[in-house]
């Protein structure tokens, strides 16, 4: 595609809910990268994806969080039993290739609000 | 703990002034150190980056200012103008993890 989208834009869920989160990366691109935002603060990493794999998820706040990218393109991100500190920007990310000097194209976010 | 800290919050710069952006870190793992402009409602975009076997990177009118020995390194924006504001991210990576300063807000006044 022309560039990173993410869906949905926006997400008002309740506390307890479980929320999928999707991303659909730049179409030749092998690495993808998840990201939380919290407001006035920089990107935190969460996890990222060479194609299918899963190399690091240390980022990852809590068991409650995991996320997939079975076919090595669009990816997921669920949060199970949301908490109000979920509360955040989710950022996906994508690369032509691993590695940090590869550029990354970031998408719109999904502005996730749990109440 | 943050891994990168980044000041100042916000910057307020006249038209063709110089806008300073300084970012430091403590992890002498990083090898990569980009610079992100994001506008609002859009996702950040790169801007530049450096490695640290240089100490300076210049394109068009915004250079990155790198000091190894001090862990620090900076973003100027020569003859800003209004079109540069934004929230300006720096940031760090080693292998494929990175970490961004928390952000600061450029606004340029005509």
């Amino acid at each position: 595609g022309a560039g990173v989208s993410q869906s949905p834009r926006y997400k008002v869920t309740k506390r307890g809910q479980d929320v999928t989160l999707r991303c659909d990366p730049i179409s030749s691109h092998a690495t993808l990268y998840w990201y939380q935002q919290a407001l006035g603060q920089g990107p935190e990493f969460l996890t990222y994806f060479n194609y299918e794999a899963q190399p690091d998820k240390s980022g990852l706040p809590s068991d409650r969080f995991s996320a997939e990218r079975p076919e090595g393109s669009i990816s997921t991100l669920t949060i199970q039993r949301t908490e109000q500190r979920d509360s955040a920007m989710y950022r996906c990310a994508s690369s032509l290739a691993k590695g940090g000097f590869n550029e990354q194209f970031f998408g719109p976010g999904t502005r996730l609000t749990v109440l | 703990q943050q891994q990168v800290k980044q000041s100042p919050q916000s910057l307020i710069v006249q038209k063709g002034g110089i806008s300073i952006i300084n970012c430091a870190y403590e992890n002498t793992a990083f090898d990569y150190f980009p610079w992100y402009q994001q506008f609002p409602g859009k996702g950040p975009a790169l801007l530049i980056a450096i490695r640290p076997d240089v100490s300076e990177k210049k394109e068009g009118r915004f250079t990155i200012s790198f000091n190894k020995s001090a862990k620090q390194f900076s973003l100027h924006i020569m003859d800003s103008q209004p079109g540069d504001s934004a929230t300006y991210f720096c940031a760090a990576s080693s292998g494929n993890q990175f970490y961004f300063g928390t952000g600061t807000s450029l606004t340029v006044i005509p």
